[in-house]
């Protein structure tokens, strides 16, 4: 089974500031990787897919790279809506893996 | 609007059983691929099953395997978890999520329901 481990554990950045996000699987998921969004009692929320392209409506303020073991969601200038905890899943071998979650706080 | 609703959670004791289900509009459900995936509280999130779009492949988490068991009415565009010996390591938010396929039934899950909470506790 693919482990994903996701860092760091807590992210804390002023508003306005750039977040980055950093995501790592124990083999090579090609480019089969998605990000959700996860605010607090609420279901997780679709970002990304294909490690880079952004689902419906998401903003543009979010964006995805890496392929292969690495991945980064980059959150360019972090609005007050965006505090909350994100996932990375990969979906290139049974069974679809999580990571454990990266926090994002308010500085 | 696309909706998924889930229900059926709530307190059972361990060994026993429940039923969750999940309501579904807004889309052709007879298309899509289904997952369940669940989330301790205050933990992350784990893939339990997977349904194809006809039912006939199914996929379980080693933790639920033998135990759980997905199942669908397309007919009724709904979504069913039968869990049987619960668990404490069971307890958990029980969200439902259709599945973007991609190939052999792995993708992304998008969009969620609210979830369902579970809690086996004596």
């Amino acid at each position: 089974e693919i482990v994903m481990t996701q860092s760091p554990a807590t992210l804390s950045v002023s508003p306005g500031e750039r977040g980055t996000l950093s995501c790592r699987a124990s083999q090579s998921v090609s480019r089969n990787l998605a990000w959700y969004q996860q605010k607090s009692g609420q279901a997780p929320r679709l970002l990304i897919y294909g490690a880079s392209t952004r689902a419906t409506g998401i903003p543009a303020r979010f964006s995805g790279s890496g392929s292969g073991t690495e991945f980064t969601l980059t959150i360019s200038s972090l609005q007050s809506e965006d505090f909350a905890v994100y996932y990375c899943q990969q979906y290139n071998n049974w069974p679809p893996a999580f990571g454990q979650g990266t926090k994002v706080e308010i500085k | 609007e696309v909706q998924l609703v889930e229900s059926g959670g709530g307190l059972v004791q361990p060994g026993g059983s429940l039923r969750l289900s999940c309501a579904v509009s807004g889309f052709t459900f007879s298309s899509y691929e289904m997952n369940w995936v669940r989330q301790a509280p205050g933990k992350g999130l784990e893939w339990v099953s997977y349904i194809s779009s006809s039912g006939s492949t199914i996929y379980y988490a080693d933790s639920v395997k033998g135990r759980f068991t997905i199942s669908r009415d397309n007919a009724k565009n709904s979504l069913y978890l039968q869990m049987n010996s619960l668990r404490a390591e069971d307890t958990a938010v029980y969200y439902c999520a259709r599945g973007v396929t991609i190939f052999g039934g792995l993708g992304w899950f998008d969009p969620w329901g609210q979830g369902t909470l579970v809690t086996v506790s004596s």
